[in-house]
């Protein structure tokens, strides 16, 4: 089934680790985003990519850092994990950056990550 | 700066009753909204969208209405199901899906 898969599903982490989210998506899309969802909060965009090569800085990206060296992978790495960056990552992507004109904004499954 | 508030983070509905989510936001600009449905334990998933130059737009069983003069726009689902039990968010952005600004989030439980 086409769409977007995220690894890990869940991971436990030591803080000051570092760790890399890793999200594929199979349609060709152009623009990928990673959000953080926490409780109470809403989805919160952390950092995004229109096409290949390039990357924005979405409302929360301190600590969080992006790659996007081809069109379907876009890994999201925190360099040293805090407490605070304990919640569930949703990868997402979009067949154009320009929301409306080309279709939805489609979701992954999520990484639950818990820093300790 | 951009918020989005939602009029009651509970909804509880009888199976078969029609249910209304609200959401009002603030940004005046924001001329593109969308509406997604996120179940538990899984990722969002769009529902429908509507521009700014619409007021209202129907899907299957779902209807989304706009009043930009108080920023405030609905989702109707009608004779609600068990399967629609979930937490629905709405999204207004302007521009580009980076702008997209999403609320906490409605919980709706269907009730038989």
């Amino acid at each position: 089934i086409a769409g977007i898969t995220q690894a890990p599903t869940s991971q436990i982490l030591a803080a000051g680790r570092r760790m890399t989210l890793r999200c594929t998506q199979d349609m060709r899309h152009n623009a990928m985003y990673w959000y953080r969802q926490d409780l109470g909060l809403g989805l919160r965009l952390i950092h995004y990519s229109n096409t290949a090569g390039t990357t924005g800085k979405g409302e929360v990206p301190d600590g969080y850092s992006v790659s996007r060296a081809n069109t379907d992978d876009f890994p999201l790495t925190l360099a040293s994990a805090v407490p605070s960056q304990t919640s569930v990552y949703f990868c997402a992507s979009s067949e154009s950056g320009l929301a409306g004109d080309h279709g939805e904004l489609f979701f992954g499954e999520g990484s639950r990550l818990t820093v300790l | 700066g951009e918020s989005v508030g939602l009029h009651l983070p509970t909804l509880s509905v009888q199976e078969g009753d029609n249910s209304i989510i609200n959401c009002a936001y603030s940004n005046s600009a924001s001329d593109y909204f969308i509406w997604y449905k996120q179940e538990s334990g899984k990722g969002p998933q769009f529902i429908i969208d509507i521009r700014s130059n619409m007021d209202k737009r129907q899907g299957q069983r779902v209807t989304v209405l706009l009043n930009k003069t108080v920023k405030h726009l609905s989702l109707q689902i009608a004779a609600t199901q068990p399967g629609d039990s979930a937490v629905y968010f709405c999204a207004p952005g302007g521009g580009g899906y980076n702008k997209l600004i999403f609320g906490a989030g409605t919980r709706l439980a269907v009730h038989p």
